[in-house]
C-alpha cells in the first residue's frame, strides 16, 4: 500500500537550532505539499510544488523557512533558526494533478511532532 | 482569511447517533468538496468527497448533503460509533486555474462519540 514517509516522526530541540524535516512522496505523485497542525490555527498550507517547482511557499516565514524538492522523491522542509513558536505537527502530503486527472486525494504522512524548547 | 468555514469545532455524540458537521464557501470556483478524517497522532485521510453537480452522495454511513444555492455542505454520520471519534476536516479546491489541487481546509471538528 503506498503511503507518504516522513522522518523524523518526533523531534525536540532547543530554540535556535535548525531543524530538517523530510518527506518521501508517493511513487509517480507531481504535488507536494508542506502543512502545519496546531490547536490555534488548525491545518495551514505552508508550501507546495509541483514537478519539483514551487508553486506557492506564501504560507511560510521567509526568513526562517525553506521548502526545497532536491529530487523527485525526496521533499524537505527547513527551520533556521527555530524557535519555540514553531512547534506544532507538521504535516507532509502529495497527490496526483493536472493532465486531464480530476480530483485526486491528497495522501497525507502521520507527520513530524516537532517542539522546540 | 479562511476560505472554508467549518462549524462546530467540537461535537460530542451519543452511540447510535448522528452526527453533522457544517462547511460554508465563498468562492464559486470551488468545484470539489472533500471531507477529511484524522486519528490521532496519524495524518488526515480522505473519507468522502463530493463535486456541485449532485447535491448527495452516500457511502455506508456517511453523508454528503449539498447545496449549491446556500454555498454549504454539511458531513452526516449515521448511527455513530465510538470508532468514529476523531477530528474532521471539510476542505474545497478548484479543478483549474493557478491553484489547482490546493485544498483550502475548514478548521476541524473534533468529534467524541460516547458509548
Amino acid at each position: 500500500d503506498a503511503r507518504v514517509t516522513q522522518t523524523p516522526r518526533h523531534k525536540v530541540t532547543e530554540m535556535g537550532q535548525e531543524v530538517t524535516m523530510r518527506c518521501q512522496p508517493i511513487l509517480g505523485h507531481n504535488t507536494v505539499f508542506w502543512y502545519r497542525q496546531t490547536m490555534m490555527q488548525g491545518l495551514e498550507l505552508l508550501a507546495y510544488f509541483r514537478n519539483r517547482a514551487p508553486l506557492d511557499d506564501s504560507g511560510m516565514p521567509k526568513d526562517r523557512f525553506s521548502a526545497e524538492m532536491p529530487d523527485a522523491t525526496l521533499a524537505t522542509l527547513k527551520i533556521q533558526p527555530s524557535e519555540p513558536r514553531d512547534s506544532a505537527v507538521y504535516f507532509c502530503a502529495s497527490g496526483l494533478v493536472g493532465g486531464g486527472i480530476r480530483n485526486q486525494p491528497q495522501h497525507f504522512g502521520d507527520g513530524t511532532r516537532l517542539s522546540i524548547l | 482569511q479562511q476560505q472554508v468555514k467549518q462549524s462546530p469545532q467540537s461535537l460530542i455524540v451519543q452511540k447510535g447517533g448522528i452526527s453533522i458537521i457544517n462547511c460554508a464557501y465563498e468562492n464559486t470556483a470551488f468545484d470539489y468538496f472533500p471531507w477529511y478524517q484524522q486519528f490521532p497522532g496519524k495524518g488526515p485521510a480522505l473519507l468522502i468527497a463530493i463535486r456541485p453537480d449532485v447535491s448527495e452522495k452516500k457511502e455506508g454511513r456517511f453523508t454528503i448533503s449539498f447545496n449549491k444555492s446556500a454555498k454549504q455542505f454539511s458531513l452526516h454520520i449515521m448511527d455513530s460509533q465510538p470508532g468514529d471519534s476523531a477530528t474532521y476536516f471539510c476542505a474545497a479546491s478548484r479543478a483549474r486555474g493557478s491553484t489547482l489541487g490546493r485544498l483550502y481546509f475548514g478548521r476541524g471538528t473534533q468529534l467524541t462519540v460516547w458509548p
